[in-house]
């Protein structure tokens, strides 16, 4: 059965510094993709970045970087230079293989970040 | 212009009732999908539809039923509503062929049962 593990119920940091979120998976698929979800306190989930099983290179979106180690079947996720705007609930998601013509996305329990000033 | 909309946004009602939540996206996705988050933030799949047809039925009472008339809607009807039932409801959407399938979420539909 497919997994996703995060370790960090909540996490602190310190404004402008580099945080790291993170996220193991469990999966016999060759193909498949990872996911970040952030969810504001407003509630709203919003998509930060993607990594396929078969990219090389570990994906980056502005300050967010996602650290694919795929033998250690590990997504960590880097927020570099954190902002106040980043406290947040952080969620490692995969998408495996297809189902029925369609895919699934596990979701992971989440870690809640805090920014401090 | 809102992506993935969703209404009502808050609804409060009582145990035994039967409610609908609509989603309707306009990014031109073919695959739908509705999400239950628990108080403690929890996040499971429901259903998901891709171009009107259902293609994922996770395990779920049957009082809850999806409907899709059209690619870019998918509805969510509850009957006989329970207290176990009070969670936020997330509609999303996504591209079942081509990038990467991330999905893009609603706002949410908070449900109380009291």
């Amino acid at each position: 059965a497919q997994k996703i593990t995060q370790t960090q119920p909540g996490m602190f940091v310190q404004e402008k510094e580099a945080v790291t979120l993170d996220c193991t998976y469990d999966t016999s698929d060759q193909s498949y993709g990872l996911f970040w979800y952030k969810q504001p306190s407003s509630g709203e989930m919003i998509f930060l970045i993607y990594q396929g099983s078969y990219d090389e290179q570990n994906a980056t979106e502005g300050r967010y970087s996602l650290n694919f180690q795929k033998a250690r079947k590990s997504a960590n996720l880097v927020i570099s230079a954190s902002q106040l705007g980043d406290s947040a609930m952080y969620f490692c998601a995969m998408r495996e293989g297809q189902v029925a013509g369609g895919f699934k996305t596990i979701f992971g329990a989440g870690t809640r970040l805090f920014v401090k000033a | 212009d809102t992506a993935v909309s969703q209404t009502p946004k808050y609804l409060v009602t009582q145990m035994g009732n039967d409610k609908s939540i609509k989603c309707e996206q306009n990014l031109g996705h073919d695959t739908m999908y509705w999400y239950k988050q628990d108080s403690k933030k929890f996040l499971k799949i429901m259903f998901s539809y891709n171009n009107k047809e259902l293609i994922i039925n996770e395990t779920v009472p049957n009082r809850f039923s999806p409907k899709s008339p059209d690619k870019a809607h998918l509805n969510l009807h509850i009957n006989s509503l329970e207290l176990g039932d009070s969670a936020v409801y997330f509609c999303a959407s996504s591209l079942l062929a081509g990038g990467s399938g991330e999905q893009y979420f609603g706002p949410g539909t908070r449900l109380t049962v009291t």
